[in-house]
């Protein structure tokens, strides 16, 4: 079956790093994207990759390995803005989204 | 207004009643989405529209009917549903279907949150 695991919540402190890992099991691959959705609010884009390696946006960055089926999102001096969950979906053969549950995180002053 | 727009935001119904969700966008996108959204548990795709036409309805209950009268419009109309259908319902739109033409990112409304007592 397909599948996408995401830790369910994480804790890190403003300003800092955190790392937001996703693992994916697909029957075929036409990459990956990031959602961030705020509680009560739409989810909205952060970032595609289809080729391996990391690409940068300001303070967020994500990676992509396709021999792995592993991707993570890493954002950087952490605000308390960044509060969220963050929702990982992979594209299948078919182009079909297959979604995580996404990962609550958590930012302490 | 910009962006995709859902109403209501907030509803609560019994399992007798006969309500409808809509969403609208004002995007130019041809292509519209209902989701699924419940705590800890990954999105449900519905529906699908494209141009009009329904393309995708993901062996979802007869109790949730879509309607799409045009482009900018859909709705889900509701009736006789289950608690267990309590949810986050996300409206989302993209400028093409999710195909080989590359990856059509999708703008999410705010959603409507619907409890069935």
């Amino acid at each position: 079956g397909q599948n996408i695991d995401q830790p369910t919540e994480m804790t890190a402190t403003e300003g800092a790093i955190v790392q937001i890992n996703c693992t994916y099991q697909t029957s075929g691959f036409n990459g990956l994207f990031w959602y961030q959705q705020h509680a009560g609010e739409a989810p909205t884009f952060l970032s595609y990759n289809v080729l391996d390696g990391l690409e940068e946006k300001g303070r967020f960055s994500s990676f992509l390995s396709r021999s792995k089926g592993y991707s993570y999102l890493l954002l950087k001096e952490l605000q308390m803005k960044d509060s969220a969950s963050y929702l990982c979906a992979a594209s299948d053969s078919n182009y079909q989204l297959i979604w995580g549950a996404g990962t609550k995180l958590i930012i302490k002053p | 207004e910009t962006g995709v727009t859902q109403t209501p935001r907030h509803l609560v119904m019994g399992m007798t009643n006969k309500k409808s969700l809509k969403c609208e966008q004002h995007l130019g996108h041809n292509a519209m989405y209902w989701y699924k959204q419940s705590a800890k548990k990954p999105l449900e795709l519905m529906f699908v529209y494209s141009l009009e036409e329904r393309v995708e309805n993901n062996s979802v209950p007869s109790r949730f009917s879509p309607e799409c009268p045009n482009s900018s419009h859909l709705f889900l109309h509701l009736h006789t549903l289950q608690p267990e259908d309590s949810a986050l319902y996300l409206c989302a739109s993209s400028q093409g279907e999710q195909g080989p033409s590359g990856a059509n990112v999708l703008t999410f409304g705010a959603g409507s949150r619907l409890t069935v007592l």
